[in-house]
């Protein structure tokens, strides 16, 4: 159980373009998703968190309006990366959380996102 | 500010030699500590959570210890498919349920 779809797993898009990244908690619902992006080498960063039906809330450096989070339902937000530059290259990667404190972050596969 | 140190970055060891990882961490008021693992190109996958000091969980050849200070993940008789990054995060009780993760201890198992 516990299964956190993400998709695309990669893709590529031109400079000025924009992208979204799905998250889907498959067999749960999630109350809570976060976004998290990570460069080679370096730790998970937590970008957002957000809930279903309300707006996200961003850390400390992240643009709100760069990086556009919708939940929606509580099995699906999404991640758009507006007008991507080369610098936004980096793997995106999706958790989802249910209202039990003991019940651990169950985290989707990622998305490369390569802008050219 | 939280924090959490994990070492070392890196890890070679031969098939079956045992070894441990180590997650230092200051946090004002620990929810939970976590282990993951991560493989190339694919998101963390859950192993452990660890909530009060002197709790210890195991699984397989992995054991996870946790202290006020530290929690290390020891590694018995490893296997070649035991190699991955291993990453050590920590929920604190002021965060709701958002994880600050540490840069991870890259392990490698040769045969």
């Amino acid at each position: 159980g516990a299964v956190v779809s993400q998709h695309p797993s990669w893709v590529i898009c031109k400079s000025g373009t924009s992208v979204k990244i799905e998250c889907r908690s498959l067999d749960f619902q999630a109350t809570t998703m976060f976004w998290y992006r990570q460069f080679p080498k370096q730790s998970l960063m937590l970008m957002a968190t957000s809930n279903e039906g309300s707006k996200a809330t961003y850390e400390q450096g992240v643009e709100k309006d760069k990086f556009l989070i919708n939940h929606a339902s509580l099995t699906l937000s999404t991640l758009t990366v507006t007008s991507a530059h080369p610098e936004d290259s980096s793997f995106y990667i999706c958790s989802a959380s249910t209202t039990d404190y003991n019940s651990p972050l169950h985290f989707g596969n990622g998305t490369r996102l390569t802008v050219t | 500010e939280d924090q959490v140190t994990q070492s070392p970055e890196a890890l070679r060891l031969q098939e079956g030699e045992s070894s441990s990882l180590n997650c230092s961490y200051t946090v004002s008021g620990l929810r939970g500590l976590f282990w993951y693992r991560q493989d190339p190109g694919k998101g963390p996958e859950f192993l452990f959570t660890l909530y009060s000091a002197g709790e210890e969980k195991e699984k397989e050849r992995l054991k996870a210890t946790l202290t006020k200070k530290e929690s290390f993940l020891h590694i018995t008789a490893p296997k070649p498919e035991d190699s991955a990054t291993y990453l050590c995060a920590v929920q604190a009780r002021n965060s709701g349920y958002a994880l600050n993760f540490g840069k991870g201890t890259s392990l490698l198992v040769t045969p």
